[in-house]
């Protein structure tokens, strides 16, 4: 099965630094990647996905890459500001689940 | 405005005392799924439907039930309450199963 795991748990960076938030998964036959930020006594709100396709996708101050060599995907949020405080969650899986992986608290400094 | 919708937000109970948190959505969506998220543990699902009367279990489903009657609604059923369900409660859903919209969360306390 899928197993989704992110490396840290914590990440404090200076307002107006980018952000990489790091995430590796198991199961290679996963074709649907997608991050989620969660704000304190909020559900998960989407960010970005992307496909096992693809390699890299933008947003808007967000991008997501993944290398399915290493079975990796990150998320890069560019000139972070307070408003991005909040908790990260990676997700893998297909069309009937998602496996989450356990989420990294991102603390932005002033 | 397109939403998923949990009641109740905050619930506390007893041991044993059987509850329903219900949830529905409005995007006409297929999919739904039930989580519940403990600290250090993330996200897990609990049972999830793709389609109306089309229900699979999902990574811990002891303990609760769920039913898809209709579309839009899926509640989540817990018979006999036991102090290691408490937790936080999101219910999402999507066209597919992937783009998942949460709910807003229903924290419960069994006692």
């Amino acid at each position: 099965g899928e197993s989704v795991g992110l490396h840290l748990p914590t990440l404090s960076v200076q307002e107006g630094d980018n952000s990489i938030i790091n995430c590796a998964y198991s199961n290679s036959a996963s074709d649907y990647f997608i991050w989620y930020k969660q704000e304190s006594g909020k559900g998960p709100q989407f960010i970005i996905d992307i496909r096992s396709n693809m390699d890299k996708r933008q947003g808007q101050r967000v991008t997501v890459l993944l290398n399915k060599t290493v079975k990796h995907l990150s998320l890069q949020i560019a000139a972070t500001q307070p408003g991005d405080s909040a908790v990260y969650f990676c997700a893998g899986g297909g069309s009937e689940k998602l496996v989450f992986g356990k989420g990294t608290k991102l603390t932005v400094n002033p | 405005e397109a939403q998923v919708t949990q009641n109740p937000r905050y619930l506390i109970t007893v041991t044993g005392k059987k509850l329903t948190v219900t949830c529905s959505q409005n995007m006409n969506h297929e999919y739904m799924s039930w989580y519940r998220q403990d600290p250090g543990l993330g996200l897990r699902q609990i049972y999830y439907s793709m389609n109306v009367e089309v229900t699979d279990k999902g990574d811990v489903p002891e303990g609760y039930k769920v039913s898809r009657k209709e579309k839009r609604n899926f509640p989540l059923i817990l018979e006999s309450p036991s102090p290691n369900q408490t937790s936080l409660y999101f219910c999402a859903s999507s066209l597919s199963g992937n783009e998942q919209f949460f709910g807003p969360g229903t924290r419960l306390t069994v006692l």
